[in-house]
């Protein structure tokens, strides 16, 4: 099947800092990304979609300023967390839609854990 | 109110058993059923995916059914093993929106 990685698999970094996670697609071209988090006991939410070569769809709620999706490639997009405080601490997954599935399927990374200290 | 209803939260079970989980949707119109396997501190998954035209998947010892008239689905674990202890999460599609249940925790004990 396909895989999603995810880069890095945990992070710890300090409030008022910025972190980048990765998202690669290894062996489909993704042309389209999703980015989730999940808090402890609680299902996946969606932030934001994220398409190559355009800007990322965000949820309502979430801060387009402070989580920064870049889709620079078909087999990249990156999440960043900006000026990171406590409360941005959560489980990161990302998801990528394989185009040449007819049920578009999506297949999701191993997840990033995010600590802010 | 969520559009996809998991049942029940959790859920205890003894090695070998076997256990039903539900799911209920009003998620319209309906595109496509999933239900994924996430074990702690890692990403979903996918262990069937099932069209309007498909009533039952297998995978193993997981069977998914879909009822789409009552817009219920199940997900039956048969021989439960201690390697099943995970959340399972139903996903409701209407083409590219997905919705996601809250998750049903299964524990799997020796």
């Amino acid at each position: 099947g396909a895989v999603v990685s995810q880069h890095p698999s945990w992070v710890i970094c300090k409030s008022g800092t910025s972190v980048k996670i990765e998202c690669r697609s290894l062996d489909f071209q993704a042309t389209t990304m999703f980015w989730y988090r999940q808090f402890p006991k609680q299902s996946l939410m969606l932030m934001a979609t994220s398409n190559e070569g355009s800007k990322a769809t965000y949820e309502q709620g979430v801060e387009k300023d402070k989580f920064l999706i870049n889709h620079a490639s078909l087999t990249l997009s990156t999440l960043t967390v900006t000026s990171a405080h406590p409360e941005d601490s959560s489980f990161y997954i990302c998801s990528a839609r394989d185009p040449n599935r007819v049920t578009y399927e999506q297949y999701f990374g191993p997840g990033t854990r995010l600590t802010v200290t | 109110k969520n559009q996809v209803e998991q049942s029940p939260q959790s859920l205890i079970i003894l090695e070998g058993k076997n256990c039903t989980l539900q799911c209920n949707y009003t998620v319209s119109p309906f595109s496509n059923l999933r239900w994924y396997k996430q074990d702690t501190g890692r990403g979903p998954v996918s262990l069937t995916i099932m069209t309007f035209s498909e009533n039952t998947k297998s995978n193993g010892r997981y069977t998914a059914t879909l009822d789409a008239d009552t817009k219920q689905s199940s997900l039956h674990i048969t021989a439960s093993q201690l390697s099943d202890s995970a959340s399972y999460i139903c996903v409701v599609s209407a083409f590219n929106d997905m919705r996601f249940g809250a998750g049903t925790r299964l524990t799997v004990k020796p």
